[in-house]
């Protein structure tokens, strides 16, 4: 059972470089989302996807794109790197039921020079 | 919109103590209501989670929640902390219709031997 995948697990790029993170699950999930962890502010909400061809901005989506490329997959690229994106990126999944618990992956470790 | 507050951000305990986590919320109805723990350099994974029903939810790890509406909290308890307990601790809330859960700023558990 892989779960949720995310790749890579660590990232260096410099300021205006431009990159994707990608995820992905096997799970038949519905909703996919992306969050980003700074410390003293948990996990802030980036985008998510209630469904496959739905995409929605969450809390701190300036700076970002996503891509719901099909129901296994939630991409989320940065254009044009900035230092202030510097931080652990997750992925997670669940079904659309809304009492349903998330599915987290590892975590992707972002450092923009 | 849903929020949820976790008043300490770290908390010190030595092995073998009780443990105590605070976790408030504020919704209009009756919320969904997560504890996810984090160990390093990992994803989250549920501990557990409260609907419906029964107050006193059980969850792995020896962990328990207790759903008290009249003070809009989760806390969530641990009769004999182990060393490998040492984590962060998120709370998050959900809403009826809503794919967004909130999830609070986290409590970092440091264990003492």
């Amino acid at each position: 059972n892989a779960g949720v995948t995310q790749t890579p697990k660590f990232q260096v790029l410099k300021t205006g470089q431009s990159m994707t993170l990608q995820c992905a699950q096997d799970m038949n999930h519905n909703s996919m989302y992306w969050y980003r962890q700074d410390p003293g502010m948990g996990l802030r909400l980036i985008y998510y996807s209630a469904s496959e061809g739905t995409t929605d901005k969450g809390e701190v989506p300036n700076g970002y794109n996503v891509s719901r490329l099909n129901k296994r997959e939630f991409s989320l690229r940065l254009e044009s790197a900035a230092p202030s994106q510097t931080s652990v990126y997750f992925c997670a999944s669940r079904q659309a039921t809304t009492n349903e618990k998330l599915f987290f992956g590892s975590g992707t470790q972002l450092s923009v020079l | 919109a849903q929020s949820v507050t976790q008043p300490d951000i770290h908390i010190t305990v030595s092995e073998g103590a009780s443990l105590e986590l605070r976790c408030n919320y504020s919704y209009g109805a009756t919320p969904y209501l997560f504890w996810y723990v984090q160990s390093p350099g990992q994803g989250l994974q549920l501990l557990l989670k409260y609907f419906s029903g029964d107050t006193l939810v059980q969850g792995i790890k020896g962990f328990e929640a207790e759903f008290k509406r009249s003070q809009s909290s989760f806390n969530l308890r641990k009769p004999s902390v182990h060393w490998s307990d040492a984590a962060e601790y998120f709370c998050a809330v959900g809403a009826w219709g809503s794919y967004i859960p909130t999830f609070g700023r986290g409590t970092s558990l440091i264990v003492h031997p």
